[in-house]
């Protein structure tokens, strides 16, 4: 059965610092990943998506993908408090059964 | 356009008893999916739909657990009868049929079960 696989478990991090969440998945027929964010007491919100091989930037934030290690990393910069929550990563593979798999997440903490 | 609406928000259950969590997909969203969130197992997908078909019903959850798609705008999950361990967050979500297609979620409903 596929698995994502995200580390760390939990990260903190300073106030405007950089915070870095990583993803793994085992199935090779991945094709797409997204990142969710979940404020605690919250549902999980679409943060960012990536399906090509690559970078991709929207404002503090930067998904990183290499398809051939199945491997995808967050990359928030000057971290604020509000930052802090569950960040989930999911993955899914059209030739299978088109549902999202996601990982445990990790849960970033900002301090200020 | 509405999100994906989820009722009751909170539901308190006696063990044994039977209760209904109700969905609303956002409107034209083909895929609806029932998921439960707990700390110790994060996600777990209870049921799959793909324009009111179950395309899967989660394994591990089949004997107490029962989804269904009334329509395309409204689906219920049936918990029967409910334990202590299912005490949760249940949570709804859908999207536009597509690998590529965002998946929104509701604001979950919170069970506890005495």
């Amino acid at each position: 059965q596929q698995k994502v696989q995200q580390s760390p478990e939990s990260l903190i991090v300073p106030e405007g610092g950089m915070a870095s969440l990583n993803c793994t998945s085992s199935d090779r027929n991945v094709d797409y990943f997204w990142w969710y964010r979940q404020h605690s007491g919250k549902s999980p919100k679409m943060l960012m998506s990536i399906f090509s091989n690559g970078e991709k930037e929207e404002g503090r934030f930067t998904v990183h993908l290499n398809k051939a290690s199945l491997h995808t990393s967050l990359h928030i910069r000057d971290s604020q408090p509000s930052d802090s929550a569950l960040y989930l990563c999911a993955a899914l593979a059209s030739s299978g059964s088109w549902q999202l798999i996601f990982g445990s997440g990790t849960q970033l903490t900002v301090m200020p | 356009d509405a999100g994906v609406t989820q009722t009751p928000r909170h539901e308190v259950a006696e063990k044994g008893q039977t209760i209904i969590l109700k969905c609303e997909p956002v409107s034209g969203h083909n895929d609806l999916f029932w998921y439960r969130q707990t700390k110790i197992q994060g996600l777990e997908l209870l049921s799959y739909f793909r324009s009111k078909s179950l395309m899967e019903d989660g394994g591990a959850f089949k004997d107490r657990f029962k989804a269904e798609m009334l329509n395309s705008s409204f689906s219920t999950l049936k918990i029967q009868p409910t334990e202590p361990k299912d005490s949760a967050v249940y949570l709804c979500a859908s999207r536009r049929t597509g690998g590529d297609a965002e998946q929104f979620f509701g604001p979950g409903t919170r069970l506890t079960v005495l």
